[in-house]
């Protein structure tokens, strides 16, 4: 039973406009999400995380935000570069089982020149 | 330079063979994991281990054997009772509670 779902399995965003990615998850323990980036054939590498406490992170280009009534989180890129062509992940983790984490199956994100 | 190593890059393993991946941490994390990555699927925990001497199954464990004998290393063994090994293979690891970092991922294809 998949908790994270991420429900568009691509997407294609014009170089310098937004990308938004988004995330839904089943579980109302969930209170710790990542979003992380993933190159074929290598780890992925973390990009930005969010807890239950607030409805938005920011970090350079890119924001989440979480909207805890919905179970719905969103990864904004802004402005899109070509380097941020890859696989997303978003991840999130329910506060009674440690640090066990539960992934989305991903998002390609195209970004065109 | 900090970091978590995982080897080998590729491994092949044959009918009936244990194969066992190794993965390396210098970030004196507490928690280390295993997950399995196939086409078009998320990530899915293999086995965790939150302190030395101890761990706990995943979601998909049948198959896999684990270890954790030092903090810095948690070696997966990839058994002959896994029927479908072929997948990504990446290790994490972390602080308690907080964001996992992950290796650079094994290979395994069946020969």
């Amino acid at each position: 039973d998949q908790q994270v779902k991420q429900n568009s399995p691509s997407l294609s965003v014009q170089e310098g406009r937004i990308s938004i990615l988004n995330c839904d998850y089943t579980n109302s323990m969930f209170d710790y999400f990542l979003w992380y980036k993933k190159y074929p054939a290598e780890g992925p590498t973390f990009l930005i995380s969010i807890s239950s406490i607030k409805d938005k992170n920011e970090d350079g280009r890119f924001t989440v935000f979480l909207n805890k009534s919905a179970k719905h989180l969103s990864l904004h890129i802004v402005p899109s570069q070509p380097g941020d062509s890859a696989v997303y992940f978003c991840a999130g983790s329910p506060s009674n089982t440690g640090n066990q984490f539960y992934f989305g199956t991903g998002t390609s994100l195209t970004v065109i020149p | 330079d900090g970091g978590i190593t995982q080897s080998p890059k590729y491994l092949f393993r044959k009918e009936g063979q244990n194969v066992t991946l190794s993965c390396e941490q210098n970030l004196n994390h507490d928690a280390m994991y295993w997950y399995r990555q196939d086409p078009g699927q998320g990530l899915r925990l293999i086995y965790y281990s939150q302190i030395v001497n101890d761990f706990q199954k995943g979601d998909i464990a049948e198959g896999y054997s684990v270890s954790r004998e030092k903090k810095e290393s948690f070696p997966l063994t990839v058994t002959s009772a896994q029927k479908n090994p072929t997948a990504f293979y990446l290790c994490a690891s972390s602080k308690p509670m907080e964001t996992q970092y992950f290796g650079p991922g094994t290979r395994l294809l069946v020969l």
